[in-house]
């Protein structure tokens, strides 16, 4: 069962930052947390995960919150391509541990 | 890298029919992938974890002699859905297990029609 709760859909402005976020109460102190989306019928793509240290790449900011029960997903500047689903995943790395999604939250970029 | 790659992209077949999808991960090996089903506005639904040179585990209430899965070697598995029928209609995505943090590499699905 999916361990993770998100909003069910929300808007952001072309260019401006998206804040997805993402409750996960009961997240255990070996447990990751990973962002993927998935744009219409596609696969999910990875953007990032994190313990318990903030992390950037590329793609998006995971800012995690210093009790880890709770992360936001930052996109800086988002873009009509960045509308999608965005899944927020609690798992423990290391093991052949499976992915147990949640429903997402559907992100409309506006422009 | 990390590419995953799903064979077909789409299938249309007859109720009755036995349907075979490979998952193939083309430039890193995997000891470990999984199947999963979406139906139309829901979320990912974790069917199978194939694990290579052994049997699948299958997830509560998927039966395991209508989805076949076999991991044969360490970049292909394939799932065959036995005598399909049209609840079984749905789109189906596999990923493999691998990189630095075991991440899940995700094919892009396969949208199966059972007429």
């Amino acid at each position: 069962d999916a361990k993770t709760t998100q909003p069910t859909s929300m808007d952001c402005a072309e260019g401006r930052a998206a804040n997805l976020p993402c409750n996960h109460s009961t997240i255990s102190g070996n447990e990751y947390v990973y962002w993927y989306r998935q744009i219409h019928s596609q696969g999910p793509q990875y953007i990032i995960h994190g313990l318990k240290n903030n992390e950037t790449n590329e793609m998006a900011s995971l800012i995690i919150t210093e009790d880890r029960k709770s992360s936001t997903l930052i996109l800086p500047h988002a873009t009509l391509r960045d509308t999608a689903v965005y899944y927020c995943i609690v798992r423990v790395v290391g093991a052949a541990n499976q992915f147990y999604f949640g429903t997402g939250t559907s992100l409309t970029v506006i422009p | 890298g990390a590419v995953v790659s799903q064979h077909p992209s789409w299938v249309i077949c007859k109720s009755g029919t036995s349907v075979k999808i490979e998952c193939r991960s083309l430039d890193f090996q995997a000891t470990t992938m999984f199947w999963y089903r979406q139906f139309p506005k829901q979320s990912l639904m974790l069917m199978a974890t194939s694990n290579e040179g052994s049997k699948a585990t299958y997830e509560q209430g998927v039966e395991k002699d209508k989805f076949l899965i076999n991991h044969a070697s360490l970049t292909l598995s394939t799932l065959t859905v036995t005598s399909a029928h049209p609840e079984d209609s749905s789109f189906y995505i596999c990923s493999a297990e691998g990189g630095p943090y075991n991440e899940q590499f995700f094919g892009p699905g396969t949208r199966l029609t059972v007429l």
